[in-house]
């Protein structure tokens, strides 16, 4: 059984604080992606990363995929309240995903 | 741009009741899933399909069942609702493996 592992599970934090946001598999995943779910929502996809050691920037988010696509993590710069939400991971196989158990953040004003 | 569909988006169903979740998702996607999230957690794949006429059982298949006779449509049925199946149960859709998937909104069900 594939399973992802994410740490912390819970993070509160102050607006302008850096965190990150660890993924980790005993599994190799082809791709790995992360979603933010926010309350009544469904998640919606932030990154898609797929090179063992690539980084991704999406403005203040940083993606990094380990260099044995075992493990990813996310690198929020400055927080703000906005970024507020449940941060999902999932390895990508042929078929299906599975999902991470999930880092809830709130970032306080 | 309607994408993934869910209908009911509440329910509340007594043990043993049984009951069909609905999705639909306009993008003619061939992959689609249903998952589960309980209170605070990640999601749980219970089953998935790569096209029409094919399903297959995920992480957590036990007490539930699906078809999918269209591309569109992927239905998950509950036959004997227990107390152990409230949850909050995704569908999503994705054009292949690998690629972004797409959620609906989700359906809260409650068990009682």
């Amino acid at each position: 059984t594939q399973l992802l592992e994410q740490s912390p599970q819970f993070l509160s934090i102050q607006e302008g604080e850096n965190l990150t946001v660890y993924c980790n598999s005993s599994s190799v995943f082809s791709s790995l992606q992360w979603y933010r779910q926010e309350p009544g929502e469904g998640p919606v996809l932030l990154v898609t990363v797929v090179t063992g050691g690539e980084v991704k920037k999406l403005k203040r988010l940083t993606f990094q995929f380990g260099d044995a696509r075992k493990d990813s993590s996310l690198h929020i710069t400055a927080a703000q309240p906005g970024d507020t939400g449940l941060y999902l991971c999932a390895g990508a196989g042929t078929y299906k995903y599975i999902f991470g158990t999930g880092t809830r953040l709130k970032v306080l004003a | 741009n309607a994408g993934v569909t869910q209908t009911p988006k509440f329910r509340i169903l007594k043990i043993g009741q049984s009951m069909t979740l609905q999705c639909t998702q306009d993008m003619n996607h061939n992959y689609m899933y249903w998952y589960r999230q309980d209170p605070g957690m990640g999601l749980k794949l219970i089953y998935y399909s790569v096209g029409a006429g094919i399903t297959d059982k995920g992480e957590v298949p036990n007490g539930y069942n699906v078809s999918r006779s269209t591309t569109e449509d992927f239905p998950l049925r509950l036959e004997l609702a227990a107390p152990s199946q409230t949850s909050v149960y995704f569908c999503a859709s994705s054009q292949i493996g690998g690629t972004e998937a797409f959620f609906g909104q989700g359906t809260r069900l409650t068990v009682v």
